[in-house]
């Protein structure tokens, strides 16, 4: 059974910390995903990945960072977050061609930056 | 850059009742897939369903499935007798084989009553 996982369901930060958001996945999938999901907005894809090492921005990188070592692990970092990245964070993963293939989603992480 | 609108918010059905899903693309590309992603209560989200565009017949998967207008750049997902466990955020999605991303509507939200 594929499988998405990401550290932490909910997390709680502060205005100006750094905060790291990490995804796991075990399907030896090439391309990984970060979106966020606001409601009224569906999902925004912040960066992406087609390689270990390689990485892509999406329609909203500013803010953010990311990191991919390990074929199977995917970091996104906030470098400071602020308020108005409280948001819902997915991660996802799929085999071959970018998009044309199902993507397998993380369960989200609630993020609140106060 | 392609466009995805879900112009119904929410909806809701009676339990063994059809109920229809509304989705328009706008994209120049004449190869593309389209896709219909579920996300229940605190679940993750997974594919529903997924269409080539290239492919006249419309996709069907069990009591789900869609109808594609390609002139009309439509992409609907017809659900038949619905069930309590269909209660989820639905979205629309668009890959062009030009494009390196997934593009997402703002999702409906369905819910099935008893």
């Amino acid at each position: 059974d594929v499988k998405v996982t990401q550290s932490s369901r909910y997390l709680v930060k502060r205005t100006g910390e750094k905060v790291f958001l990490e995804c796991v996945q075990d399907m030896d999938h090439e391309n990984m995903f970060w979106y966020r999901q606001d409601p009224g907005l569906g999902l925004r894809l912040i960066y992406f990945s087609y390689d270990v090492k390689m990485k892509e921005k999406g329609d909203i990188p500013e803010g953010y960072s990311v990191s991919r070592e390990k074929k199977e692990r995917f970091s996104l970092i906030l470098e400071s977050a602020s308020t108005n990245q409280t948001s819902m964070y997915l991660c996802a993963s799929t085999i071959g061609t970018l998009g044309a293939y199902e993507q397998y989603f993380g369960p989200g992480t609630r993020l609140t930056v106060t | 850059a392609q466009t995805v609108t879900q112009s119904q918010p929410e909806m809701s059905v009676q339990e063994a009742e059809t109920v229809t899903l509304s989705c328009t693309y706008d994209t120049s590309e004449s190869n593309y897939y389209l896709f219909w992603y579920k996300q229940p209560p605190s679940r993750q989200m997974i594919l529903v369903i997924r269409q080539e565009a290239y492919k006249q017949q419309n996709a069907t998967e069990n009591r789900f499935s869609v109808n594609f207008q390609k002139a009309a750049k439509s992409f609907s997902l017809k659900i038949s007798d619905s069930q309590l466990g269909d209660t989820a955020m639905y979205f629309c999605a668009f890959w062009g084989t030009s494009g390196s991303r997934l593009t997402f509507g703002e999702g409906t939200q369905l819910t099935v009553n008893p």
